[in-house]
């Protein structure tokens, strides 16, 4: 049973515009959560994390918001940029844990 | 840059042949993953070890998979037989416990693209 679940299988945006990527949990346990971003051909990389004890977490162009009570994080992209075309992995944790439970991706698609 | 390495990069074999995969773990973490990529699960683990022991292999099909640490530089994926269904992603990972580096996740390799058929 998937404890990390992305809906949206694919995103198209306009370059500059805004990009918001979703991601929903059920394990109230998790504490900590992160973005990978992956190319084709290659290992998903380390985008931006957040922990439960804050509900936003800034680094340039992309913001993570968690909302605990809803079991909801997204990911937002300003201004989208063609670069950014990648699948992206949202993952979580709980403290205890050993291992982060990762999403099925959103593949996302800036038009220049 | 410190990197994961896989080897090979992809592989083809006929249903029923035996598969290995390889990985060198980033030098100094202590704790290295294997997950599969699939379209419907996404990435999916499959076994993780901490200090070469195996902690978790509850997501590999036993009676075909298995997985190895023969020493702290080299993680190995096997499957035997291999069957059309396997065919996907592979990725290997690594990290250390302390939370300050598990905080920023895996560090992942690029992957063995396996395709038996």
């Amino acid at each position: 049973d998937q404890q990390v679940k992305q809906n949206s299988p694919s995103l198209s945006v306009q370059e500059g515009r805004i990009s918001i990527l979703n991601c929903d949990y059920t394990n109230s346990m998790f504490d900590y959560f992160l973005w990978y971003k992956k190319y084709p051909a290659e290992g998903p990389t380390f985008l931006i994390s957040i922990s439960s004890i804050k509900d936003k977490n800034e680094d340039g162009r992309f913001t993570v918001f968690l909302n605990k009570s809803a079991k909801h994080l997204s990911l937002h992209i300003v201004p989208s940029q063609p670069g950014d075309s990648a699948v992206y992995f949202c993952a979580a944790s709980a403290k205890t844990g050993n291992q982060f439970y990762f999403g099925t991706g959103t593949s996302l698609t800036v038009i220049p | 840059d410190a990197r994961v390495t896989q080897t090979p990069r992809d592989k083809v074999t006929e249903m029923g042949q035996e598969v290995t995969m390889r990985c060198q773990p980033i030098l100094g973490h202590n704790t290295v993953f294997w997950y599969r990529q699939t379209m419907m699960q996404g990435l999916e683990l499959l076994a993780y070890f901490r200090n070469r022991a195996p902690l978790d292999d509850s997501g590999m099909p036993k009676d075909r998979f298995s997985a190895e640490m023969p020493d702290a530089t080299l993680a190995t994926l096997k499957i035997q037989p291999s069957e059309p269904r396997d065919s996907a992603v592979y990725f290997c990972a690594s990290g250390s416990r302390d939370r300050g580096v598990l905080g920023y996740g895996y560090t992942f390799g690029s992957g063995t693209r396996l395709t038996v058929v």
